[in-house]
């Protein structure tokens, strides 16, 4: 059974870089049948997609992180990352990775970790 | 969101409600592949549909979706206490580059 699992600091200052990583188990992020994405949610918002990479890493990201964010793989450890720069108060959210099929069906998540920006 | 859900919809135990997904012929009328999850709160989401109208294994039947146009719908038909939640749609494009983008979200509430 695949399973994602988020870690990385629950806390990050504003204008810092947040950093998560994605572990995967039961499974490979090898595999060319699958995106790894990363996707967060602000406190009683909804779903907003930041990236994905893919096998060989491509990446996709948001038109509007674009500019900050920067998703890699690790295919030795079997993880991938995000990293977002410059960080203000209205990234605070919750950020899950998952797995898309190739036609953006995200069908493995993990449980998400709340990331809060605050001095 | 470019993608507009009503924000909130109700129904009785046994009920169907349709939640509609409405973007442009750019977009939701351009393409097949719109997806559906079911949130509970503090949990993570659940694929329930994708593209368009097909269901994972172990989904239930209770639960279909279609298109019409730049509207795509998910119908919960029976409705149960369990169906309590939040439903985002997501759509998948690959123009220029790949991208995702999600609906604003639906609560629905089971009286």
């Amino acid at each position: 059974q695949l399973q994602l699992q988020e870690s990385g600091p629950g806390l990050v200052r504003p204008s810092e870089t947040l950093s998560l990583t994605c572990s995967v188990s039961g499974g490979s992020i090898r595999s060319r049948s699958y995106y790894w994405d990363w996707i967060r949610q602000s406190p009683g918002k909804g779903l907003e997609w930041i990236g994905s990479v893919y096998f060989g890493g491509t990446t996709y990201y948001n038109p509007s992180l674009k500019s900050r964010v920067t998703i890699s793989a690790d295919t030795a450890k079997n993880h991938f990352s995000l990293n977002l720069n410059s960080v203000t108060a209205a990234d605070t959210a919750v950020y899950y990775c998952a797995r898309q099929g190739t036609l953006g069906d995200f069908d493995y998540w993990g449980r998400g970790t709340l990331v809060t920006v605050s001095s | 969101s470019a993608l507009t859900q009503p924000a909130s919809l109700s129904g009785s135990p046994g009920q169907s409600i349709t939640i509609s997904c409405t973007g442009t012929s750019s977009d939701v009328g351009g393409n097949d592949y719109v997806s559906w999850y079911q949130q509970h709160p503090g949990k993570a989401p659940k694929l329930i549909i994708y593209d368009v109208s097909n269901r994972p294994s172990g989904v239930s039947n209770r639960f279909s979706g279609s298109k019409s146009g730049n509207t795509a719908s998910l119908t919960i038909s029976g409705l149960q206490a369990e169906d309590e939640a939040d439903y985002f749609c997501s759509l998948y494009t690959s123009g220029i580059t790949l991208e995702v983008m999600f609906g604003g979200g639906t609560k629905l509430t089971v009286l």
